[in-house]
């Protein structure tokens, strides 16, 4: 497809359990950021990919949280240990550079539930 | 630090009716880009605008303008002749121009169009 793209749309698991979460960029776009978007709360910043590297991880909330990207395209988001304020609705998105000039664009996002 | 605050949590118009979204930065760098995203039912971002901080020339696309102004350091969007299409949430958002650097979202402002 020409868009960002995420999988899955919609996850619920239980308290305690990891979960894995997908983004294909569009492709050849070099960086690649996650956000994340909780009930009542605006996007929050968690991670930014330039290529494979992460120079920016200080927006992830805790250490159970952390992603990789390989092959300068997907990437996944792990949750270890989820917990209820984990859910929210995960955000991906990529752009064609690093710089703020390149413009951001957005996949559907992945919907977290905690029970 | 940047900040970015939509004053505006809820919005209701009926169609037709013209409405501004407000937006406010805070940035200590003078080299910054101001974007504008908007959140349908469907939950997609969808890109509508980015604007450097060299450039104060108000952009009109169709229906929707933008008002950026230095000296108030606000961004602020107005939807003419609204539709219940435009029924979203719209993200004001800041990013500093660094090549490494995040964007900032503000909190959102829900927009009901009421037929």
């Amino acid at each position: 497809g020409a868009g960002v793209s995420q999988s899955p749309s919609n996850k619920v698991t239980e308290k305690g359990k990891d979960v894995e979460l997908r983004c294909d960029p569009i492709s050849g776009h070099t960086a690649l950021y996650w956000y994340r978007q909780s009930l009542g709360q605006g996007l929050e910043f968690l991670i930014y990919f330039q290529g494979n590297s992460a120079p920016d991880k200080s927006g992830l909330p805790s250490d159970r949280f952390s992603a990789e990207r390989t092959g300068g395209s997907v990437s996944t988001l792990t949750i270890q240990r989820t917990q209820q304020e984990d859910s929210a609705v995960y955000l991906c998105a990529s752009s064609l550079g690093a710089t703020s000039t390149d413009t951001q664009y957005f996949g559907p996002g992945t919907r977290l539930t905690v029970l | 630090a940047q900040k970015v605050t939509q004053a505006q949590t809820e919005i209701s118009v009926v169609e037709k009716e013209d409405v501004t979204l407000d937006c406010v930065y805070e940035t200590r760098d003078t080299t910054y880009y101001l974007f504008w995203y908007k959140q349908p039912p469907s939950g997609e971002l969808v890109f509508l605008i980015r604007r450097n901080s060299f450039d104060e020339q108000n952009e009109i696309s169709g229906r929707y303008s933008w008002n950026f102004q230095k000296s108030t350091s606000s961004f602020n969007f107005t939807i003419t002749a609204s539709q219940v299409v435009d029924s979203a949430v719209y993200f004001c958002a800041l990013s500093e121009g660094r090549w490494d650097d995040k964007i900032i979202f503000g909190k959102g402002t829900r927009l009901h169009i009421l037929p």
